[in-house]
């Protein structure tokens, strides 16, 4: 399979624990998003990179939020000292971004958080 | 970025077309529209994406009217396994910049046996 993967599916925590999630893109994919979704809404943006640089985040992405994307393939999402909040499905999303290119963004099949 | 409007929910019988329309009034010269689906538990899976006239993939078709405000997905023949949800999205696609993408609450699509 050479789509988005994510890692792992699921993850339940308590309160003040650290969590860490990783992406896998489609290999040959320059950018990679991180989005949140609760129940009954929408994707939102949280933050994107272009290879490795983190390039825009969202003001929805608080100070215990971090993310990186160390050597332009995979991502990490860290959330430090979770809240109940922070429940909800993680998605990391990749495309290819050329100068002559439509972006496209490809979803992997998301992290599903459950804060207790 | 321009807001869309779509139905919440739509219900219809197998072996249907569905057609779910997406009002985007502010939409901008440079603005593409793009379709997503949503199964439970899954990322949003790209569908079709479109600027004027008409598109046709595999899975869909997608009718933009010539003044773009609105736009219409066409689903031939639906199946049970096409309960999902249904984004619209609209936005500029140029790679000289990132594009984060705006979801709505999207169109719960329920197919009946």
């Amino acid at each position: 399979d050479t789509g988005v993967s994510q890692d792992p599916r699921h993850k339940i925590t308590k309160r003040g624990q650290n969590v860490t999630f990783r992406c896998d893109p489609i290999s040959e994919h320059n950018r990679l998003y991180w989005y949140r979704q609760t129940l009954g809404q929408g994707p939102e943006f949280l933050t994107y990179f272009q290879n490795e640089a983190q390039l825009e985040k969202s003001r929805l992405l608080s100070d215990r939020f971090s993310a990186e994307r160390p050597k332009g393939s995979f991502s990490t999402l860290e959330i430090q000292r979770t809240e109940q909040g922070d429940s909800a499905m993680y998605l990391c999303a990749s495309s290819l971004a050329g100068l002559a290119a439509k972006e496209t963004q490809y979803f992997g099949p998301g992290t599903r958080l459950l804060v207790l | 970025l321009a807001k869309t409007t779509q139905p919440i929910s739509m219900d219809s019988y197998e072996g249907q077309e569905v057609n779910i329309t997406c009002s985007h009034n502010n939409i901008a010269t440079n603005d593409y529209i793009t379709w997503y689906q949503q199964f439970p538990s899954q990322g949003p899976r790209f569908i079709i994406q479109g600027y004027k006239t008409k598109v046709t993939n595999e899975v869909a078709s997608l009718f933009i009217p010539a003044d773009r405000k609105s736009s219409t997905l066409s689903l031939p023949r639906v199946s049970l396994s096409d309960t999902a949800v249904y984004y619209c999205l609209v936005g500029p696609i140029s790679s000289g910049s990132a594009r984060q993408l705006t979801f709505g609450s999207g169109t719960q699509l329920t197919v009946l046996p």
